[in-house]
């Protein structure tokens, strides 16, 4: 049973490029959480989704940033326009339910803007 | 008041001691409690789930729960500096995991 697989593992952008970053959840999970991390700092929520709903998208700047999670393949976190201050981990984080359930972080994708 | 409070700086213990972290959180609702290691570059990684109040260990780390006054801890027996890391306290709260900002753990040898 695969944990969370995110990809690329790396990325990087020239500033005004897209960033498009890739989750896929554990086998049976349904739920997909993605957070931002930048160095020596705490984990950030963007947004919650299942399967074809945004559930919650308070964490997630208004411009720029969406996010989706389609009834097929990975969800997707999309970053129009990169500006270095992007430059951070990005983690997904899956669970078989809500968040009183156990989560489960994949490897995260380091993002660079130069 | 932070949602999820971890203050203590980092930590340097001697191979072999107790490290203990503590975390309180806001939210007198919350049933559910994590603790996540996280190392330097890695992602984090789900080490102890506690959900009643007391006591519960798994191998060497014991998480500790009370409810009453709102902080959950974690204790690392017989510290090795493979236990060398953040550690994360996570709560559940509305739509999400709500994260402490860690506590540092450096196993001395």
């Amino acid at each position: 049973n695969a944990g969370v697989m995110q990809n690329p593992r790396h990325l990087v952008r020239r500033r005004g490029q897209e960033a498009r970053l890739r989750c896929s959840p554990m086998k049976g999970h349904s739920h997909v959480y993605w957070y931002r991390q930048l160095p020596e700092e705490g984990l950030k929520f963007m947004v919650y989704l299942q399967k074809e709903n945004i559930i919650d998208e308070s964490g997630m700047p208004k411009e720029r940033f969406s996010a989706e999670f389609p009834k097929e393949g990975p969800s997707i976190l999309r970053i129009q326009q990169v500006v270095r201050g992007d430059s951070a981990a990005y983690f997904c984080a899956s669970s078989p339910g809500q968040w009183n359930t156990e989560a489960f972080f994949g490897q995260g994708t380091r993002l660079t803007v130069v | 008041q932070k949602e999820v409070e971890q203050n203590s700086g980092p930590l340097s213990v001697p191979e072999g001691a107790i490290a203990s972290l503590n975390c309180t959180y806001s939210d007198r609702g919350s049933q559910s409690f994590f603790w996540y290691r996280q190392y330097s570059g890695k992602s984090p990684e789900l080490i102890m789930s506690i959900y009643s109040n007391g006591d519960k260990e798994d191998g060497r780390f014991t998480a500790q729960l009370n409810k009453a006054s709102q902080y959950v801890s974690l204790l690392i027996r017989d510290s090795q500096p493979s236990d060398s890391a953040t550690y994360l306290c996570a709560v559940p709260l509305d739509n999400r995991l709500a994260f402490g900002k860690g506590n540092q753990v450096v196993v001395i040898p």
